[in-house]
């Protein structure tokens, strides 16, 4: 098994439409969570953190199920700009090393 | 602040030339990463940087690839020998340290786009 999985899509969904995207990890010791985006040809960008509590901003929900051992991104009233590959990103504890590891991203495409 | 800078943003060269690739960390950050990002293999971590020194650099594929960080403000990756299949994009991001208010923030500079001929 993968140590962050993520469905690469595309998830082609209209304007407004509400989408949501899950990510898996391996590694139950995880500490840090995190969404990026990542637009083509460009680098990622932080989108959100994830808190154990749950995290919301603006359209962005973000959560975060320990038990079950992955993270989720809801997107609602999905905008044409909002088109771009949204990466997870984990962190394990692993001695005095940490090394984020990102999913492979999953694709979004939000059209007129 | 400008972000974080990499040079050169295009490199185009030969099977066997070496290659260097420049990073310049936000100031005050005293972490700093290198990625590399391919179709087949995703965003994969080569090696990281605390205070200059090297953390792990478990992710680097070979011997042929190196990279240093002479201090807080500038880092290089060499690949010496290039080969084709080094043909990626290779992202240098900084964080500050882990642990404050917004621990692991990466803040990724464009990326260099090399292509090994």
């Amino acid at each position: 098994r993968k140590e962050v999985e993520q469905d690469p899509g595309p998830f082609n969904v209209p304007e407004g439409a509400t989408v949501a995207f899950n990510c898996t990890y391996s590694n139950s010791a995880s500490q840090s969570f995190f969404w990026y985006r990542q637009d083509c040809r460009k680098e990622p960008k932080l989108l959100m953190s994830v808190y154990s509590s749950g995290n919301e901003d603006g359209r962005f929900t973000a959560q975060l199920n320990r038990a079950s051992q992955y993270i989720s991104l809801l997107i609602r009233d999905s905008k044409l700009s909002d088109s771009a590959t949204y990466l997870c990103v984990v962190t394990p504890a692993s001695g005095g090393s940490y090394i984020p590891t990102f999913g492979r991203g999953t694709s979004l495409i939000v059209h007129p | 602040d400008a972000g974080v800078i990499q040079s050169p943003r295009h490199e185009v060269t030969e099977m066997g030339q070496e290659v260097t690739l420049r990073c310049k960390p936000i100031s005050g950050h005293d972490y700093l990463f290198w990625y590399r990002q391919t179709m087949m293999r995703g965003l994969e971590l080569l090696i990281y940087f605390n205070n200059n020194v090297p953390i792990d650099d478990s992710g680097m594929p070979e011997d042929r690839f190196s990279a240093k960080m002479p201090n807080a403000s500038f880092s290089t990756l060499k690949i010496q020998p290039s080969e084709p299949r080094d043909s990626a994009v290779y992202f240098c991001a900084s964080s500050l340290g882990v642990g404050l208010a917004t621990p692991d923030t990466q803040y990724f500079g464009p990326g260099t786009r090399l292509t090994v001929l």
